[in-house]
């Protein structure tokens, strides 16, 4: 079974360009997560979907975040403006069922590391 | 959200078995506990979950007193590929929300 994909695997840019992030979940999962994790800490939730539903995005910095799951299946997270306290792996994950997080696997893709200069 | 503690660090040997125990004091009735393994350079990975007693799979066990209020995840005989980082994690079922703490930073030495 193919895991979750991610692209590109690294990405450089300037502080004030826009960069976006692609993640192509495991088949058949309803549920796709967006995490940002900063060097030395823990995975944050940015937001989840549901199908192409959003279920949370509360910590999502909507003046420069955005992201979509057109379909319910494939999602981009887009960054614009970039600030240098962006820099972090930005980590895609997907479950099987529709919530229950204390319950539900995540299977993590390998992430795209995000240097703003 | 059951907030967890679990120790920053931690170093063992080879061939030793490793216990790392995770504190959640206000772990509520619905509350699922899960742990996750992450490699330099990966997302992390499942590695077990459980709600009371014990769970055992091929990785590892968890060990949950009674009371819930703490957890133990226990790795038999570690290598050296067992070194990463180890997230304790509180799930409410009726809450979609999981929080990532900073884990605990597991090395092992030959």
């Amino acid at each position: 079974e193919a895991g979750v994909a991610q692209s590109p695997r690294y990405k450089i840019i300037e502080k004030r360009q826009s960069v976006a992030f692609w993640c192509n979940p495991i088949s058949g999962h309803a549920t796709l997560y967006w995490y940002q994790q900063i060097l030395g800490q823990g995975p944050k939730l940015l937001i989840q979907f549901q199908n192409n539903g959003v279920v949370d995005d509360s910590q999502l910095p909507k003046d420069r975040f955005s992201a979509e799951r057109l379909k319910g299946v494939d999602s981009t997270l887009k960054i614009q403006p970039a600030k240098l306290e962006d820099s972090a792996v930005y980590l895609c994950a997907s479950s099987l069922s529709l919530g229950g997080a204390g319950r539900d696997e995540q299977f993590f893709g390998p992430g795209t590391r995000l240097t703003v200069l | 959200l059951a907030k967890t503690t679990q120790p920053i660090s931690m170093d063992s040997y080879e061939g030793q078995e490793v216990n790392i125990t995770c504190s959640h004091n206000n772990i509520a009735t619905n509350d699922y506990i899960t742990w996750y393994q992450q490699f330099p350079s990966q997302g992390p990975r499942f590695i077990i979950q459980g709600y009371k007693t014990k769970v055992t799979n091929e990785v590892a066990s968890l060990f949950i007193p009674a009371d819930r209020k703490s957890s133990t995840l226990s790795l038999p005989r570690v290598s050296l590929s067992d070194t990463a980082v180890y997230y304790c994690l509180v799930g409410d079922l009726r809450d979609d929300k999981i929080i990532f703490g900073k884990g605990t930073r597991l090395h092992i030495l030959p």
